[in-house]
């Protein structure tokens, strides 16, 4: 069975102070991870895809990595609106067709303290 | 920017009743997810559809839900009768397939009904 496990559930950050969320996973094969940030009230908004180890993606302020077990979403010099849960999700490559099951972690929460 | 669309936003309803929610897919996304989030146990897929065609309903508990897309721009995740413990957020999200080559689109999460039932 497919499983993501994300760390902490829960981070604080001081505005500028750098850090890492973690995403590991075990899954038949990978064709893709990808992370989601998710705003209180709101669905879940696409952030990056990675799809081999070694691969990363980079968005302002934040990086995404992957090896073969695990993904970090760095981020950087945090400001106050980086604040928001961030979810992992796997697309397992052992699929019958048309499987397009994506498993999500239960996410890291993060708050940035100005 | 597209959107997916879901109605209501909020539901309050009694043990019981029916409760009926809506998804607007993105215009020419032919896959349709519907994910389902408590604090718990985070977002568990329910049911999805490619071109309106049921794929996989395997995580809905079948005696009391249903879902169908009778059309394109048209998705629907029925309870009946509902439960306390389908007190949750459910998600609408929709996108091209996953999965088959570089830059292939992403979901596209709408923004949940929350479900209360007393």
């Amino acid at each position: 069975e497919d499983q993501v496990t994300q760390s902490p559930e829960a981070l604080r950050l001081q505005e500028g102070e750098s850090s890492s969320l973690n995403c590991s996973y075990t899954v038949s094969g990978l064709r893709g991870l990808f992370w989601y940030r998710q705003d209180p009230g709101k669905g879940p908004e696409f952030l990056f895809t990675l799809y081999s180890a070694g691969e990363e993606k980079e968005k302002e302020r934040l990086k995404a990595t992957l090896t073969k077990k695990e993904s970090f979403l760095h981020i950087t010099a945090p400001k106050p609106e980086d604040s928001a849960t961030y979810l992992c999700a796997v697309l397992p490559g052992i699929s019958n067709f048309g499987n397009e099951k994506l498993t999500f972690g239960t996410g890291t929460r993060l708050t940035i303290i100005p | 920017d597209a959107r997916v669309t879901q109605t209501p936003r909020h539901k309050v309803t009694e043990m019981g009743q029916e409760v009926t929610m809506r998804c607007q897919p993105i215009l020419g996304h032919n896959t349709v997810f519907w994910y389902r989030q408590t604090m718990m146990q985070g977002l568990e897929l329910l049911a999805y559809f490619r071109n309106r065609a049921p794929l996989d309903d395997s995580g809905m508990p079948k005696d009391r839900f249903s879902a169908e897309m009778p059309d394109a721009t048209l998705a629907t995740l029925k309870i009946q009768p509902s439960e306390p413990r389908d007190s949750a957020v459910y998600f609408c999200a929709s996108g091209s397939p996953l999965g088959q080559g570089a830059g292939n689109s992403p979901l596209h999460f709408g923004n949940g009904t929350r479900l209360t039932v007393t």
